[in-house]
């Protein structure tokens, strides 16, 4: 069973520039999550999507990030324009869904952006 | 003050040697206490999964949840090179699908 999938692995642009992420999470997982990991940081939320639906924004900084899961599957986080301080990892995870007794997050490997 | 803090280390060990990882928690509500894995560039996985207070023990790894002191821990038996990564700690309340991670500690296992 494929994983969490998230491209592009690595992302350089300039400051000011748009950029964005891609995730495929793994099927039929209801629940997608966009975290943002600093160096020597934990995982941060930004948003949780329950199928389609965005239930948890309140972190996602929305003067300049967006995201979107249209058909409930697959998700894109877009940071427009992008800053110094953006420089981060971004992941990506899925899990069954709320209800579900064991709601196991799997991950994805992460977007590495270096904004210069 | 966070909601969960952790030692970030980084903590270098021999061989063999018994690992003891350990968090502290703020929000009583926390119900569902998570270990996560995370190898360099590469995303967290899950290690251990424990709900409310007591042991729990998978092969070599053994967590510890002591909900009257916010306090969870994780041992490592028998360390191996291989365990070399970064552990974080990860938390949620019985109502929501909320994780709260630690800061994540580096562990090195010295052949």
């Amino acid at each position: 069973e494929a994983g969490v999938v998230q491209s592009p692995r690595y992302k350089i642009i300039e400051k000011k520039q748009p950029v964005a992420f891609w995730c495929n999470p793994i099927s039929g997982h209801n629940t997608l999550y966009w975290y943002l990991q600093n160096l020597g940081q934990g995982p941060e939320l930004l948003i949780r999507y329950e199928n389609e639906e965005a239930v948890d924004d309140s972190q996602l900084p929305k003067d300049r990030f967006s995201a979107e899961r249209l058909k409930g599957v697959d998700s894109t986080l877009k940071i427009q324009p992008a800053e110094l301080g953006d420089s981060a990892v971004y992941l990506c995870a899925s899990s069954l869904g709320a209800g579900h007794a064991n709601n196991e997050q799997f991950f994805g490997p992460g977007t590495r952006l270096t904004v210069l | 003050q966070k909601e969960v803090e952790q030692d970030p280390g980084p903590l270098s060990v021999p061989e063999g040697a018994i690992v003891s990882l350990n968090c502290t928690y703020s929000n009583s509500a926390f119900q569902y206490f998570m270990w996560y894995r995370q190898y360099s560039r590469k995303g967290p996985e899950l290690l251990m999964y424990t709900y409310s207070s007591g042991n729990k023990e998978d092969g070599r790894f053994t967590a510890q949840v002591d909900k009257s002191s916010k306090y969870i821990s994780l041992f490592i038996r028998d360390s191996q090179p291989s365990d070399s990564a970064t552990y974080l700690c990860a938390m949620s309340s019985n109502t929501g699908n909320q994780f709260y991670f630690g800061t994540g500690t580096s562990l090195t296992v010295i052949p």
